[in-house]
């Protein structure tokens, strides 16, 4: 399965739009990219999958570009409540594997 | 429609107990996950069920560990013989098909502390 590489933090404010950006480089032509949000003592969340382009719903959207090299999840508006920490995975069916995930902070 | 479901949400076992955690998956749902969440880490692949068949183990420990997912019931792991190393928060995880476009729903997890 593809690595993905994503930054360890960031840091918003209220009301502001937030991209997180993921790459895999060697993510395979089977493979979907799918992301989860994860509360403290909570199981993960799906937020949303895709293949390539872009994919929107009522969270986030997810930005994939021709090459399916990387990824962008995008958050418009975010509140307090979505400071979590957010795992990109390249998913092959089975099993997922986590990387380390990007903890998003959200200030106001 | 109920979530996964695990139980019991908090474990406590002293060392050289045995631990069992168990998940019930979502309804309709056919397929388990099993992660593990040591502090401050990513979660963990351990073992992945369909009913009475284990798919994939690559993530289990050889000793100590092991998984079923019966015909009829929850799917239960179980560890022999806990260490204080084995303390971590154990998540299940379910899809209905196990294909690539499958979401796993996962449970709120079990934390076991080791004493």
């Amino acid at each position: 399965l593809a690595k993905t590489t994503q930054p360890i933090s960031m840091d918003s404010y209220e009301g502001q739009e937030v991209n997180i950006t993921c790459s895999h480089n060697n993510i395979a032509t089977n493979d979907y990219i799918t992301w989860y949000q994860q509360f403290p003592s909570q199981g993960p969340r799906f937020i949303i999958q895709g293949y390539k382009t872009k994919v929107t719903n009522e969270v986030a959207s997810l930005f994939i570009p021709a090459d399916r090299k990387s990824s962008t999840l995008s958050l418009p508006r975010v509140s307090l409540s979505d400071t979590a920490v957010y795992y990109c995975l390249v998913v092959g069916g089975g099993k997922l594997i986590f990387g380390q995930g990007t903890e998003l902070s959200v200030k106001p | 429609n109920a979530g996964v479901m695990q139980n019991p949400r908090h474990l406590v076992r002293r060392r050289g107990q045995e631990a069992r955690l168990r998940c019930s998956p979502m309804k309709g749902h056919s397929h388990v996950y099993w992660y593990r969440q040591l502090p401050e880490e990513g979660l963990k692949f351990m073992v992945y069920l369909q009913k009475e068949n284990i798919i994939d183990e690559s993530g289990m420990p050889k000793e100590r560990f092991s998984a079923e997912f019966p015909k009829e019931g929850p799917s239960i792991l179980r560890i022999q013989q806990v260490v204080r190393g084995d303390s971590a928060a154990y998540f299940c995880a379910s899809s209905p098909r196990g294909d690539v476009t499958d979401t796993q729903y996962f449970g709120p997890g079990t934390r076991l502390t080791v004493l």
